[in-house]
Order: structure tokens, then sequence, then C-alpha cells
């Protein structure tokens, strides 16, 4: 069972504009949620994360949403660069690991 | 701080043979996680190690192994080999037992192709 899902396979955003990543899940037990981001060839790098006691967290151009009624997180860029070119994991904490989304690849366009 | 790194980069192996990557932890983690990416998939949780020993399994079969050593790297192994498990395998280190907020950091991967 899918337990983190990231249903948009790709997602192509001009440069300069919002880039808005989404991930659902369906464990209620989750409480600590993180975004990775993928090179080809690199590991994952860590971006960001929110806490389910908040509903938003800011980090320069990145932003994370999380809506626990809905089951909910979102990832915002903004302005989205060209460097931001790369497949995004949203995963999920769980005791003794993450449970990751198949992943979004991102592309800006100039 | 030296980041997480993981040998060998790419191993090409033949059905039934047996292969063990190695990672080394981020300076000051003492948890290691190693996780399977297949082609188009999140990756997937095998194990995870804390202070040199298992603290957690994902559904995979015993024919995968884990060692953590006294300086918190660590080795996966695999024995033998099937076709379905050619994937990236991926290492991550954090500090302290997962129980909620540890983020981890993950090395490059090994890219592992079985014929």
């Amino acid at each position: 069972d899918q337990q983190v899902k990231q249903n948009s396979p790709s997602l192509s955003v001009q440069e300069g504009r919002i880039s808005i990543l989404n991930c659902d899940y369906t464990n209620s037990m989750f409480d600590y949620f993180l975004w990775y981001k993928k090179y080809p060839a690199e590991g994952p790098t860590f971006l960001i994360s929110i806490s389910s006691i908040k509903d938003k967290n800011e980090d320069g151009r990145f932003t994370v949403f999380l809506n626990k009624s809905a089951k909910h997180l979102s990832l915002h860029i903004v302005p989205s660069q060209p460097g931001d070119s790369a497949v995004y994991f949203c995963a999920a904490s769980a005791p003794q690991k993450l449970v990751f989304g198949q992943g979004t690849r991102l592309t800006i366009n100039p | 701080e030296t980041g997480v790194t993981q040998s060998p980069t790419h191993l090409i192996k033949t059905r039934g043979q047996q292969v063990t990557l190695r990672c080394s932890s981020q300076s000051g983690h003492n948890t290691v996680s190693w996780y399977q990416q297949a082609l188009g998939q999140g990756p997937q949780f095998i194990f995870q190690y804390y202070r040199e020993e298992e603290n957690g399994r994902g559904n995979f079969p015993p024919r995968f192994s884990g060692l953590q050593f006294p300086n918190y790297s660590s080795e996966l192994n695999v024995n033998a080999l099937e076709l379905d498990d050619s994937a990236l395998y991926l290492c991550a280190s954090s500090f302290g037992a997962r129980e909620g907020t540890d983020t981890q950091y993950f090395g490059p991967g090994t890219r592992l192709t079985v014929l």
C-alpha cells in the first residue's frame, strides 16, 4: 500500500513563476514530513521539513504547507529558477524510517 | 564536515552472486539507514542500524543483511542476487535512532545492475 503519494509524475513551470508540488498521505500517525530534491546521479538532498504542530514552514524560496485534516502537503518554490529542475520527493517520518512518495519531476523552462 | 559517501558508484553482477555495498556516515552521525530505489519509484526502506545493531527493517527478505561498525560506517550485503535487485541503493545517516524528527542525509548511491 502506498502510504505517501505524489500523483503528478511531472510538472513544467516557466522560470520566475511559482512551482507547486503536491503530496498526499494516508496514515494519520505521521507527524513529521520532509521534502528532498534529487539530481541525476546524486543522492536525495534535504530541502525543508515540517512538523504536524505547524501548518507552514518557510526557508528562503521554499515554503511547505501542511493540511492535516486533508492529509495533504505541498511545496511552493518562488520564484522558480533553472537550477530547481530535478525530481522532488515527499517523505513522511515513521519510526526508524522515511516513507517516500514516487517523486515529481520538475522542469523549469527559460 | 564530511558528508555521506558510498562505494562503489556502479556495480554489475550476475544472478545468484553476492554483493557488498559500503557507506560512511556523515561526521557526528551514529545511525545509518539503507534504501532501495527502483527506476521511477521513490526510495524503499531496507533497514536501519543504530550503534551497531539493527534498529528496524522493511519488507525485504533475509538475503538482504547489513552491518554497522564502531566508527558508524555500514555495509549492505545481498546474497543470491535476482534480476529485480537491480536498483540504486542509497545510504542515509542521521544522529540518534529514528523516533521522529531526525533528518536523514543521503549519499550519492550505488547503482547495482544484475544480469
